[in-house]
């Protein structure tokens, strides 16, 4: 089974502190996502990556940047977090040839104060 | 106007009814089409893929109509585990829209 997993289910945060959130996943996946889930809004697309160190925005990519240093790692930052950047934060990974089928992880639910 | 809208519900059938949901999109480009099911607290999972010639997986029935645009979900004989969040998805490779989820609940 595909396996992707987040390294932290809840997180508390203070505005303005940086906030990392790692995903890994074990199943030689290519593209990787980060999606953060709002009440009303569904599922929007931050970021995501095809390959090492390639990455594309995504629908709202402001205030987050990441990394893809290695193909099943693929980190979300939040260089100075804000209270608006509260939310569930939800990594996938699908492979190729891609049937379309995202695999989640768990979520982290972060709360900036 | 948002790429996928669903009616947020909640629905609530009590068991053994059946329950349609209705997913429109707006891209009339898009190539892939599923449902997703999120319980409470946990990730999205797949429930099944859309064909354009429909497709039927136990109580679950999926149809796509790409004229109107807008995908369908039916279950039948509604079970109690069937309670959750059900998302439409569509689009294409790289480029997933989701709805916001449809709530059902069902009870006893």
């Amino acid at each position: 089974d595909v396996k992707v997993t987040q390294s932290s289910r809840y997180l508390v945060k203070r505005t303005g502190e940086k906030v990392f959130l790692e995903c890994v996943q074990d199943m030689d996946h290519e593209n990787m996502f980060w999606y953060r889930q709002d009440p009303g809004l569904g599922l929007r697309l931050i970021y995501f990556s095809y390959d090492v160190k390639m990455k594309e925005k995504g629908d709202i990519p402001e205030g987050y940047s990441v990394s893809r240093e290695k193909k099943e790692r693929f980190s979300l930052i939040l260089e100075s977090a804000s209270t608006n950047q509260t939310s569930m934060y939800l990594c996938a990974s699908t492979g190729l040839p891609s049937s379309g089928e995202l695999f989640f992880g768990e979520g982290s639910r972060l709360t900036v104060l | 106007r948002k790429e996928v809208e669903q009616d947020p519900g909640p629905f609530n059938v009590p068991e053994g009814a059946t329950v349609a949901f209705n997913c429109t999109y707006s891209n009339s480009a898009s190539q892939s089409f599923f449902w997703y099911r999120q319980d409470c607290r946990k990730e999205p999972k797949l429930l099944m893929s859309v064909y354009s010639s429909g497709n039927e997986d136990g109580r679950f029935t999926a149809q796509l109509n790409r004229a109107s645009q807008y995908i369908s979900l039916l279950i039948r004989d509604s079970k109690l585990s069937d309670s959750a969040t059900y998302l439409c998805v569509v689009g294409q490779y790289n480029d997933m829209r989701f709805g916001a989820g449809t709530r059902l609940t069902v009870k006893p």
